[in-house]
């Protein structure tokens, strides 16, 4: 059965640190990656895109890496703000249709002060 | 572009209740999702439509019914509301060609 699973399910850092959200699939085969931010009370937006050729796309302060060896991905936030404060959604793609996203149950991370 | 709209933003039904919940966007955008995300859960996608008239269900359908009349719009609407309906609803657009996908505000839905 095609699931994606992340973890944490929660993260608390301080404001400032660096962490890193795990997400394992076993999707295949895959056409992309995604990873979405969600503010509480708002709609997923998304912050990366990785097909299968990719290894590693950055937007800002988040870096997502693919392994499709593994069939891991993670994704890195560096120097955390405040207004990371957000769950982080994992997103696969199987081959054969938008219609097929295979959504993760989310990290939820908290940046303290 | 206002992007993907949805209203209401909330909503309480009685159990029995029909609904119809809005979802338009002004981007153009030939597929069009509805999803439904619970506590702890991913999102599970309703009903989709590749283009004005036509819609298919996707991995949770049942209680639900679409219709996309035009480019723009594609309402979900519930006939006979039931307490496992309760849950936020997502609207999402992508344009052809693209992977981006664009998703609405959400609607909180309760039925008690």
């Amino acid at each position: 059965k095609n699931q994606v699973e992340q973890s944490p399910q929660s993260l608390i850092i301080l404001e400032g640190k660096n962490c890193t959200l795990q997400c394992n699939y076993t999707v295949s085969p895959f056409s992309n990656l995604r990873w979405y931010k969600q503010d509480t009370g708002r709609g997923p937006v998304s912050l990366t895109i990785m097909t299968f050729s990719e290894n590693t796309k950055s937007n800002g302060r988040y870096t997502a890496t693919l392994d499709a060896d593994t069939k891991q991905s993670s994704l890195h936030i560096t120097a955390s703000q405040l207004s990371d404060s957000a769950s982080y959604i994992c997103v696969v793609s199987p081959l054969g249709g938008y219609n097929k996203l295979i959504f993760g149950a989310g990290t939820r991370l908290a940046v303290h002060p | 572009n206002a992007g993907v709209t949805q209203t209401p933003k909330f909503r309480i039904l009685k159990i029995g209740q029909s609904m119809t919940l809005q979802c338009t966007q002004d981007m153009n955008h030939n597929y069009m999702y509805w999803y439904r995300q619970d506590p702890g859960m991913g999102l599970k996608l309703i009903y989709y439509s590749v283009g004005a008239g036509i819609t298919d269900k996707g991995e949770v359908p049942n209680g639900y019914n679409v219709s996309r009349s035009t480019t723009e719009d594609f309402p979900l609407r519930l006939e006979l509301a039931a307490p496992s309906q309760t849950s936020v609803y997502f609207c999402a657009s992508i344009p052809t060609g693209s992977y981006e996908q664009y998703f609405g505000p959400g609607t909180r839905l309760t039925v008690t």
